[in-house]
């Protein structure tokens, strides 16, 4: 991802809306990409991955799209809970350097009741 | 599943003393292990490529002589942020992957808390 510095982004979400996360990247050689998700004072916490021979990824409650063309990645959060109240990071990395990631700047979510 | 640990979770010293961050896995070996630094409010920027067994690979930028890596075991990376200075306050988090290529086997640590004073 693009780590821009001190700007973190909020997007405040209504209890059972879906959120849409955005983020861009900036390597065209990553071929991963994974989102994180991050509490105050915790590690990231793996939320789900996707590769580059991929578009589109579903797991429970979550989908990641990936547009290779113009390098962006977004992260849908169906029916949002107020557990989904976070940082979260898209990070991307590449099949010859696996395990070093480059993260983007972050998004706070925010759920309101 | 596969767990890393990270300690101490939170410390305080005083400038021109050495901090010791140590990161374990705890049920698998890792011959490789990241070290990343977070800053209030920012995203995690890599600062080293920690290697079992020879010298750790440093981001640009990151002092090398200011943070020492030692990777002596397939279980243990420490990460020494020497003569630390109010400035080097930041979370500190390691991560740690077993053999393959699949996310569900890259682990990060809980994260260290470093408060400088």
């Amino acid at each position: 991802g693009e780590s821009v510095g001190l700007h973190l982004p909020t997007l405040s979400v209504q209890e059972g809306d879906n959120s849409i996360i955005n983020c861009a990247y900036s390597n065209s050689a990553s071929d991963y990409f994974i989102w994180y998700k991050q509490e105050s004072g915790k590690g990231p916490q793996f939320i789900i991955d996707i590769r580059s021979n991929m578009d589109k990824r579903q797991g429970q409650r979550v989908t990641v799209l990936l547009n290779k063309t113009v390098k962006h990645l977004s992260l849908q959060i169906a029916a949002t809970q107020p557990g989904d109240s976070a940082v979260y990071f898209c990070a991307d990395s590449s099949t010859d350097s696996w395990g070093k990631l480059q993260f983007g700047a972050g998004t706070q979510v925010v759920v309101t009741p | 599943g596969a767990v890393v640990s990270q300690h101490p979770s939170r410390v305080i010293c005083k400038s021109g003393t050495s901090v010791k961050i140590e990161c374990r896995s705890l049920d698998f070996q890792a011959t490789t292990m990241f070290w990343y630094r977070q800053f209030p409010k920012q995203s995690l920027m890599l600062m080293a490529t920690s290697n079992e067994g020879s010298k750790a690979t440093y981001e640009q930028g990151v002092e090398k002589d200011k943070f020492l890596i030692n990777h002596a075991s397939l279980t243990l990376s420490t990460l020494t942020v020497t003569s630390a200075h109010p400035e080097d306050s930041s979370f500190y988090i390691c991560s740690a992957y077993t053999t393959g290529g699949v996310s569900e086997k890259l682990f990060f640590g809980s994260g260290t808390q470093l408060s400088v004073l």
